[in-house]
């Protein structure tokens, strides 16, 4: 059972490059999350999806885009990348809301 | 705006002591409160999850307590292991929208 399968793992960027960060869940789950997780802070949630073709910003949503064509995948497309995105991104995926979240093993992104 | 502080930061102890993780909210109108537990480079995993109407859950080893008229939960870890070494998240579920607010964790290691 994969659960919730993010691409990269690893990647560094130049400052102004875009790229997609991939997340794919296998448990047919509705809800789908990405998170950023800075050194020492707590994860902030950057969108969410309550099922395909909703979307909506979280808490930390500028600069980055989102979109959810199948109930499977969620990927977080980041425009002109600058030093401030660099973090770990978590793709998060639950049945209903307020049940438990399940995780990926995150992204770890830096842009110099 | 929710608030989510865990204290300790760091805790270290001897292997088979019991131990305590605290974890504190200024928001009492919460839904529900999430432990997870994350290993060094890798996603998050949850623990407990107790709805706003329970006391605490329990899994094994693992008590999670929940006070809501005071903001506070705590999390029981009896007979500690080395293999429980690892930081705990705790994340406080809202009674409206979609985002956990996560506090910063309390990164734990246990000694052999």
């Amino acid at each position: 059972n994969a659960g919730v399968t993010q691409t990269p793992k690893f990647r560094i960027l130049k400052i102004g490059q875009s790229m997609t960060l991939q997340c794919t869940q296998d448990m047919n789950h509705n809800y789908m999350y990405w998170y950023r997780q800075d050194p020492g802070m707590g994860l902030k949630l950057i969108y969410y999806s309550v099922g395909a073709g909703i979307t909506d910003k979280g808490e930390v949503p500028n600069g980055y885009n989102v979109s959810r064509s199948t109930t499977e995948d969620f990927p977080l497309r980041l425009e002109l990348a600058a030093p401030s995105q660099t973090s770990v991104y978590f793709c998060a995926s639950s049945g209903q809301i307020h049940q438990p979240q399940h995780f990926g093993d995150g992204t770890r992104l830096s842009i110099l | 705006k929710q608030e989510v502080t865990q204290i300790p930061a760091a805790l270290s102890v001897p292997e088979g002591e019991n131990l305590v993780l605290n974890c504190s909210f200024t928001d009492s109108a919460i839904y529900n409160l999430q432990w997870f537990r994350q290993d060094p480079g890798k996603g998050l995993t949850s623990l407990l999850l107790i709805q706003s109407s329970q006391r605490e859950q329990t899994s094994g080893r693992l008590n999670a307590s929940l006070d809501k008229s005071s903001g506070r939960s705590t999390l029981y870890i009896a007979a500690s292991q080395p293999g429980d070494s690892a930081t705990y998240l705790c994340a406080v579920g809202r009674n409206s929208g979609y985002a956990l607010n996560f506090g910063k964790g309390t990164s734990l290691l246990v000694t052999p």
